[in-house]
């Protein structure tokens, strides 16, 4: 199976800041098949990007998404307070799909 | 609005059963894949199981595989999985969470708030 791991493990930002998440898979992801999800504990996880840079339905300008291949990014131009949360990317390239370990953005 | 709300987690002993519901609505029901995917204490998500649109196809992780069954009850609009032979690393939040088409095969672009299931004697 297709191993993601994300880095840094912690991220330590202010609002207003920029925040660069990165995920490597162990192999090549067909399609760029990589999206990415927001998870606040006790809550829901929602999609923020699917397909590697497509942005899901009602999600803010300020979360992009890039990279093919085996290295992926996630990009959050400028953070607001509602954004610290944990991130996980996932491939859906190969089954079975696989996420990542997280990466948490803290104030 | 899409809504999906699951049920019946609990505490079981090890060695254990139980049975989880997803219950769906504001979409039709019968054309989506449906899955589920746990969140263990201090680990990250881990996909657990998913169904097609119609119930012929069935995927499941290596470490439930034998021990878990997925179903699903269209006249219902409820996605089922029951869980046997329970262990203490089966512990975790439960979401269940819709794939955009009629395979388990894609991202998750609608998911619960999920059920907690925990395993201690």
């Amino acid at each position: 199976e297709i191993v993601l791991t994300q880095s840094p493990g912690t991220l330590s930002l202010s609002p207003g800041e920029r925040a660069t998440l990165s995920c490597r898979a162990s192999q090549s992801v067909s399609y760029n098949y990589l999206a990415w999800y927001q998870h606040k504990l006790g809550q829901a996880p929602r999609v923020l990007i699917y397909r590697a840079s497509d942005r899901a339905t009602g999600i803010p300008d300020r979360f992009s998404g890039s990279g093919s291949g085996t290295d992926f990014t996630l990009t959050i131009s400028r953070l607001e307070p509602e954004d610290f949360a944990v991130y996980y990317c996932q491939q859906y390239g190969e089954l079975p799909r696989t996420f990542g370990q997280g990466t948490k953005v803290e104030i | 609005e899409v809504q999906l709300v699951e049920s019946g987690g609990g505490l079981e002993q090890p060695g254990g059963s139980l049975r989880l519901s997803c219950a769906a609505s504001g979409f039709t029901f019968n054309i989506y894949a449906i899955n589920w995917v746990r969140h263990a204490p201090g680990r990250g998500l881990e996909w657990v199981s998913g169904i097609s649109s119609s119930g012929a196809t069935k995927y499941y992780a290596d470490s439930v595989k034998g021990r878990f069954t997925i179903s699903r009850d269209n006249s219902r609009d409820t996605v089922y999985l029951q869980l046997n032979s329970l262990r203490a690393e089966d512990t975790a939040v439960y979401f269940c969470a819709r794939d955009p088409g009629a395979l388990p095969v894609a991202h998750f672009d609608y998911w619960g708030q999920g059920t907690l299931v925990t395993v201690s004697s």
